[in-house]
Formats: structure tokens, sequence, C-alpha cells
């Protein structure tokens, strides 16, 4: 099974400044073939089903907002929120759909500092 | 628009069973591949199983095969998540989620979940 680990567990940050979550996969998820990375980030609010946010390791999801942003190739990947706002407190998720079984990271937990 | 609707909370004792179920409207639902992923109290994502468009194929996560069995019934745009020999451990909300188009996809529509807790 491909592991997913993400750092850091929990995050602080103030109100429009970034912030950045990574994202180790214990082998590639890069489809050589045709240069994609089969990882995806979700995010997810109390109370609330996971949505998601990036696939390809870097496309946004339609009606994203674009100061998400993803990036990272083979087996490191990072998503990044360029100003962060009220409404982004949430734990954030990575998954790698490379191969079944598909797994997620433990989660990132993103609190406004 | 796309919603997966969950059938609604349940106690069920250890070594008991349940059946978990999710309807589907908005979408053609016997194009898709249907996933189960489960979410313990205060825990992160744990993806459970997953069902291919025609049953063809599904796939189990190791702390649930031979236990649980997935199914579908595309007549009645339905996925559903037979649950044996309950454990404690298996205590959870538990999302049906649905699989973008194309093979090996990310999920991009996911049900409100549904709490299974099991208990004596």
């Amino acid at each position: 099974d491909i592991v997913m680990t993400q750092s850091p567990d929990s995050l602080a940050v103030s109100l429009g400044e970034r912030a950045t979550i990574n994202c180790k996969s214990s082998q590639s998820v890069l489809y050589d073939s045709i240069n994609k990375n089969y990882l995806a980030w979700y995010q997810q609010k109390p109370g609330q089903p996971p949505k998601l946010l990036i696939y390809w390791a870097s496309t946004r999801e339609s009606g994203v907002p674009d100061r998400f942003s993803g990036s990272g190739s083979g087996t490191d990947f990072t998503l990044t929120i360029s100003s962060l706002q009220s409404e982004d407190v949430a734990v954030y998720y990575c998954q790698q759909y490379f191969d079944n079984p598909r797994t997620f990271g433990q989660g990132t937990k993103l609190e406004i500092k | 628009e796309v919603q997966l609707v969950q059938s609604g909370g349940v106690v069920v004792q250890p070594g008991g069973s349940l059946r978990l179920s999710c309807a589907a409207s908005g979408f053609t639902f016997d194009d898709y591949t249907m996933h189960w992923v489960r979410q313990a109290p205060g825990m992160g994502l744990e993806w459970v199983s997953l069902i291919t468009w025609n049953s063809g194929t599904t796939y189990y996560a190791d702390s649930v095969k031979g236990r649980f069995t997935i199914s579908r019934d595309n007549s009645r745009n339905s996925l559903y998540l037979e649950m044996n020999s309950l454990r404690t451990e298996d205590t959870a909300l538990y999302y049906c989620a649905k699989e973008e188009s194309g093979n090996l996809r990310p999920f991009d529509h996911w049900g409100q979940g549904t709490l299974v807790t099991v208990s004596s």
C-alpha cells in the first residue's frame, strides 16, 4: 500500500498570510507515460464531508478560489493557501489515486493564529 | 445537481450486521465507480471499498476484507455496504463517494455520512 504522510499535523497562520501543507508518498504517484501525478487535496470543515480542492497535484476543481494551489511531483507535494481567509479553517487531506487501496494522509488541521 | 443521500445512523452490538445505503441522483449512476470512506470520531479519513460501474471489480481495505461487502443496484441508482462481524473499531462516520469519470480518479462528490456506532 502507498503510505501518505502529511506535515505538519497542525498549523496556525495569521489572516492574510501564507499557509503551506506538505504531503509525501511512500512511492511515486507519477504516471510517467502521461506525466500526471495521481494526487488530490481535500478540505474538510467541521460537520461536513470532504470537498475536492485540487487533483492531478495542481489542477483546481471548478469553483475553488485561486488562492489555493498545489505543486510537486513524484513523491513530494505541497498545498499552498496564498492569503489565508477565515473560511479556510479546516482539516486538509492529501490522497493518492495512483493505485488501490486509495490512501489518505493523516490530515493537517489549519487554524487562525 | 449531483446528490448522494445516505441512510440514517444506527447503533449495533459487536458481532452484529448492518447494511448502509447511498441513493444517487443528478448523474448517470451506472457510468461511475463508487467508494465508501469512513472516519472514526476525531480521526482522519480511511478508504474502505470501491466498486466499478458494472460491479465487475470490487476492492477492500485490509481492515474490512472478509467482513464487508460492497454492492450496487444500477436500476435503483443505489450503492450499498453490507457490514458483518462488526467490531468496536468499526465505529465511524461512513461516507459514500463518487469517483470522477475515467480510470483512477479523485472523488468529486460525497454523501453527508452515516454514523455507525458499534457498542454493547
